[in-house]
This record gives C-alpha cells, structure tokens and sequence, in this order.
C-alpha cells in the first residue's frame, strides 16, 4: 500500500516551453501533496503544498506563476513549469500523505526535467 | 526555523560493520520524525516513523531510535545492498493552524563494501 506514481520519470524540453508532470497516489486518498526539487548532492527542498480543492501554498522564494500545481482530486496533483529555463533542470519529486497513516509523506519516483 | 542536521555527511562501512546515523533537530512542536532511504535517480523510500522520545523501530537490519534532541539509525551487520542515502526529516506545526510542515535534513550517504 501507500504508492505513489510519478510521470514522466525523464522529460527533455526547449527553453521556453511548458512541461506538466502528475502525481498520482495509486491506493489511497491524499489530503495533502507536496512538491520537492532535489539538486544534486543537496537534499530535498520543499516547493510547495497543495490540498484537494485549494489553492497551493507556496515555500518563500518560490514562483508561483512559474510552478502552477493543480490538486484537482484526492489521487492527483500536476505541477507545471512555465517557460522552462535551464535553470529549471532539476530532480524533481512529489510526496503525498494519506488521511489513514500517520503523516508521513510517501513519494514518487520523481522526474528528471532538463531544459536545454 | 526548525532545523535538521545529519552526521556524518558519508559513512564507508565494510560489510558486517555495524554503526550509526545521526540527526539532531531543532523544531516546535514535534509532530513525528521519520526516517528515508533514498536511492541515486529515486524517490525516497520510507523507513520509519518515530513519535516520542523512547520509541523505538526496527526493520530487518535497520533500528531507529529517538530522543528529545536527535534519533539515531543503527545498522547492523550491514550488506552492500544497504548502500544508499538516508535521510531524516521531523514534522512540526508551522505559525498557520493545522499546517504541518516536513522539514529534511541534507541525509548520510552510505556505502556498504564487499
């Protein structure tokens, strides 16, 4: 129990194009998911948190117009980058958190995003 | 500001050598701790989760413990299949009610020798 899926896991994209990734939790409900960019060697930093219905709360620094989320049901959660930029390659991972567990996060197998 | 530090930043361990992680935290209102592996490409894999000083967990060759300041991942006789990153995170309340923050520390690599 407790998966989440990740799609896709690699992306490889233009500079200013947009790239959607989704979250799925497969065997449960998520209340809360949340998105993470991991660089390498550094360890994950939380982007922002979204519940179902609601609009996504944003850690400081982080572009809201840049990275849409979308938390449009218990199961799935999408982030979209904007206009990508090569600054915008990055490792990244989203995590979900079930209403039966304890509060732990589970995550997915996070996407590889290199804009060239 | 809640913070997690982890030590060492790498352990080399021969296979058999048996040691420990260490995360230290500083936050608020402890929610819960938790304990990840993190493979190179991968999500993190949950480990653990801890909730008060004194409890204790155990998987396989992997035992977490906690205290009121840091929880320790205690290997034992460890494989090279263990070799991975390990990282710990504690869950707090933030300033906004009913918002739990995760916050994870920067995680040990280990590196388990044949």
């Amino acid at each position: 129990g407790a998966v989440v899926s990740q799609h896709p896991s690699w992306v490889i994209c233009k500079s200013g194009t947009s790239v959607k990734i989704e979250c799925r939790s497969l065997d449960f409900q998520a209340t809360t998911m949340f998105w993470y960019r991991q660089f390498p060697k550094q360890s994950l930093m939380l982007m922002a948190t979204s519940n179902e219905g609601s609009k996504a709360t944003y850690e400081q620094g982080v572009e809201k117009d840049k990275f849409l989320i979308n938390h449009a049901s218990l199961t799935l959660s999408t982030l979209t980058v904007t206009s990508a930029h090569p600054e915008d390659s990055s490792f990244y991972i989203c995590s979900a958190r079930s209403r039966r567990t304890g509060g732990e996060l589970f995550f997915g197998e996070g996407s590889r995003l290199t804009v060239l | 500001e809640d913070q997690v530090t982890q030590s060492p930043e790498a352990l080399r361990l021969q296979e058999g050598e048996s040691s420990s992680l260490n995360c230290s935290y500083t936050v608020s209102g402890l929610r819960g701790l938790f304990w990840y592996r993190q493979d190179p490409g991968k999500g993190p894999e949950f480990l653990f989760t801890l909730y008060s000083a004194g409890e204790e967990k155990e998987k396989e060759r992997l035992k977490a413990t906690l205290t009121k300041k840091e929880s320790f991942l205690h290997i034992t006789a460890p494989k090279p299949e263990d070799s991975a990153t390990y990282l710990c995170a504690v869950q707090a309340r933030s300033g906004e009610a009913g918002y739990q923050k995760v916050t994870f520390g920067t995680g040990t690599k280990l590196q388990v020798i044949p």
